[in-house]
């Protein structure tokens, strides 16, 4: 079964410094792979995706993810956290089997950033 | 252009009650799909229309829940009668007809909390 791991419920971090929000995932076949962000208040966001192609994968607000295959993860990362990163992030995968713009997603669990000034 | 909606940003209801939420997605999408996420945790999918067609509400809880779209349009969610472990935000989303982009666009949530 298709499955997302989010391991930590939260990760802090000062200002400034590198970030890393943590996702494994099991899926059959290539995986197409997700970020979402949840600010307080706010519904989900898009922030990237993996579907094919290079591995580091950049998306919004300066964040990139980067695919792994044989550790079957897909790391958040962003160089210097800001205050206004801080937010719930979600990683989901879709299954491949699903194709014209159905995107039956599945979530993990999600993880809470904290960016401290 | 106005984003996906949702009506009631919050309820609270008791146990046996009847709630109903509604949907907005964005215009001109055909896809719509509800999701839930209980607790804290994983978001959950309970269902997908294209159009005003289910294709798929394999992760419907049970017969308490029934999702309609009619016209197309706007899509309502009702739990009747609601319980205890239906409290969540449920999450609506939406996504265009076509291509394979991968991207939801989705609300704000529906809390709903059965007391």
């Amino acid at each position: 079964a298709q499955s997302v791991a989010q391991p930590e419920d939260q990760v802090n971090v000062a200002e400034g410094n590198p970030l890393t929000v943590k996702c494994t995932y099991s899926v059959s076949g290539n995986p197409y792979l997700f970020w979402y962000v949840q600010y307080p208040n706010r519904g989900l966001q898009f922030l990237l995706k993996y579907i094919t192609g290079d591995n580091l994968v950049k998306g919004s607000y300066g964040f990139e993810a980067e695919f792994n295959k044989s550790q079957t993860s897909f790391h958040l990362k962003k160089p210097s956290a800001l205050v206004s990163d801080s937010a719930l992030y979600f990683c989901a995968v879709r299954d491949p089997s699903f194709s014209g713009g159905y995107n039956k997603l599945i979530f993990g669990a999600g993880t809470r950033l904290a960016v401290h000034p | 252009e106005a984003g996906v909606t949702q009506f009631p940003s919050h309820s609270v209801i008791e146990k046996g009650q009847t709630v109903t939420l509604r949907c907005d997605p964005i215009s001109g999408h055909d896809n719509l799909y509800w999701y839930r996420r209980v607790m804290g945790k994983e978001i959950k999918f309970l269902l997908h229309f294209v159009k005003e067609s289910k294709q798929d509400e394999s992760g419907m809880p049970n017969n308490r829940f029934l999702a309609e779209r009619t016209g197309g349009t706007y899509s309502t969610l009702k739990v009747q009668p609601a319980e205890l472990e239906d409290s969540g935000v449920y999450f609506c989303a939406s996504s265009t007809p076509w291509g394979d982009t991968g991207e939801l666009f989705f609300g704000e949530g529906s809390r709903l909390t059965v007391l």
